[in-house]
């Protein structure tokens, strides 16, 4: 199968520091990424859908300012949570559909971990 | 809109004894129903997926689950379960007339005990 890949797997951040995650798809293209975030012990909720050469769709309650998407190739979105808080901690995975399926069958990244101190 | 819900919180059961996930949706058109597992800290690992075709689907691990279009349900199966089955797993259902988003339900911790 496809492999999507995440990067940093985790990272800890000051208050105030913007973080970037970056978010790949390894052996195939993606025009469409999507970002979810997931509370200790919730479910994944989706933050926005990344679109390769146009402005992310954001999910109602998100805010566009604070969760900076760019998704810069087919093969790369980024995530930029700026002037991180503490109540901004929590698990960011992202997922990708894959090309060739003929359902679009998402594959997810392994997560990344912010911790804003 | 669709929607699933995971009505337990958390299933335990006893290694070797048969081991169910409920899940049940809601989409306005036909349904894409999968099942994901989650260990600590990691992404979510794909099970088995429900697109067309017979109601019982087989999946990674000795999984399956039934498709029930009548109760609108996809519970996730394991005839005997392992201690390694402890995890975090997540139904989701994407409405295939909706594009590619996926909605998850709220998850159901498993612990089997030896």
């Amino acid at each position: 199968g496809a492999v999507v890949s995440q990067h940093p797997s985790w990272v800890i951040c000051k208050s105030g520091t913007s973080v970037k995650i970056e978010c790949r798809s390894l052996d195939f293209q993606a025009t469409t990424m999507f970002w979810y975030r997931q509370f200790p012990k919730q479910s994944l909720m989706l933050m926005a859908t990344s679109n390769e050469g146009s402005k992310a769709t954001y999910e109602q309650g998100v805010e566009k300012d604070k969760f900076l998407i760019n998704h810069a190739s087919l093969t790369l979105s980024t995530l930029t949570v700026t002037s991180a808080h503490p109540e901004d901690s929590s698990f960011y995975i992202c997922s990708a559909p894959w090309e060739y399926s003929s359902y679009n069958e998402q594959f997810f990244g392994p997560g990344t971990r912010l911790t804003v101190l | 809109a669709q929607s699933v819900a995971q009505p337990e919180d958390q299933v335990n059961v006893a290694e070797g004894n048969p081991l169910t996930v409920k899940c049940t949706y809601s989409v306005s058109g036909n349904p894409y129903l999968f099942w994901y597992v989650q260990y600590p800290n990691r992404g979510l690992q794909f099970l088995l997926k429900y697109i067309t075709g017979d109601n019982l689907v087989k999946g990674s691990y000795g999984f399956e689950a039934e498709f029930n279009k009548s109760q609108t349900s996809f519970h996730l199966k394991k005839p005997s379960a392992l201690v390694s089955d402890s995890a975090l797993y997540f139904c989701a259902v994407r409405d295939k007339a909706a594009g590619n988003k996926l909605t998850f339900g709220g998850g159901t911790r498993v612990l089997v005990k030896p």
